[in-house]
């Protein structure tokens, strides 16, 4: 079956620290992949995607991403994390349409 | 440019009862998806239009319908609410219809089913 997994429900990590999200799918060809982040009472606003070629993908806020099709992965990453970056992120596959992962709330330690 | 809107933002009411909601897309965008996110389900797709029809559903029941305008404004309507209904439905635009296309979200609309 198709679907979307973010392992991490919840990750804290300290100001300065780095950080890694995991994003896994299951689909039967590669889909489209996004990752988007949610502040409180916001929307969702696109951080990065990745299409097609190169396999790591630069996004807005200093994050990037890391397609590797041996592992079904696309991994968000950010070197050194700034507490404005505290949010809820969300993985998503498009195919015939788009489905989320269930979310990683991501904690800022001062 | 401003951003998408969603009107009401709040919005509480009964079982058994209907709600409309609205979403403005950012001007120039002529595709709407809408979406459910609950904090059992997640972010479910409900439905997308694009161009005043619809092109692609979600798996939801038939109480949940949408429709465009032509000035690409879209609503939602939840026919028989169920307590099961109390989500944030959010609305975003892009451009054109396709997964290739950036999504714009909008703030949500927060359904309190009591």
């Amino acid at each position: 079956a198709q679907s979307v997994t973010q392992p991490d429900i919840h990750i804290t990590v300290s100001e300065g620290a780095s950080l890694e999200l995991r994003c896994n799918y299951s689909y039967g060809a590669t889909p489209y992949l996004f990752w988007y982040v949610q502040s409180p009472g916001q929307g969702l606003q696109l951080l990065l995607k990745y299409f097609s070629g190169d396999t790591l993908v630069q996004g807005i806020k200093g994050f990037e991403a890391e397609f590797k099709r041996s592992q079904s992965s696309f991994n968000l990453r950010k070197p050194s994390v700034h507490w404005s970056d505290a949010a809820e992120y969300f993985c998503a596959v498009g195919y015939n349409d788009m489905r989320f992962g269930a979310g990683t709330r991501l904690t800022v330690k001062p | 440019k401003a951003g998408v809107t969603q009107t009401p933002r709040y919005l509480i009411k009964t079982r058994g009862q209907q709600v409309t909601l609205s979403c403005s897309p950012i001007s120039g965008h002529r595709s709407v998806s809408w979406y459910q996110q609950t904090p059992g389900q997640g972010l479910q797709f409900l439905f997308e239009y694009f161009s005043e029809t619809q092109r692609n559903k979600g798996n939801f029941p038939g109480r949940f319908s949408g429709r465009q305008f032509s000035n690409s404004r879209s609503e939602m309507n939840v026919s028989t609410l169920e307590l099961g209904d109390s989500a944030l439905y959010l609305c975003a635009s892009s451009t054109f219809s396709g997964l290739a296309n950036e999504q714009f979200f909008g703030p949500g609309t927060r359904l309190t089913v009591l």
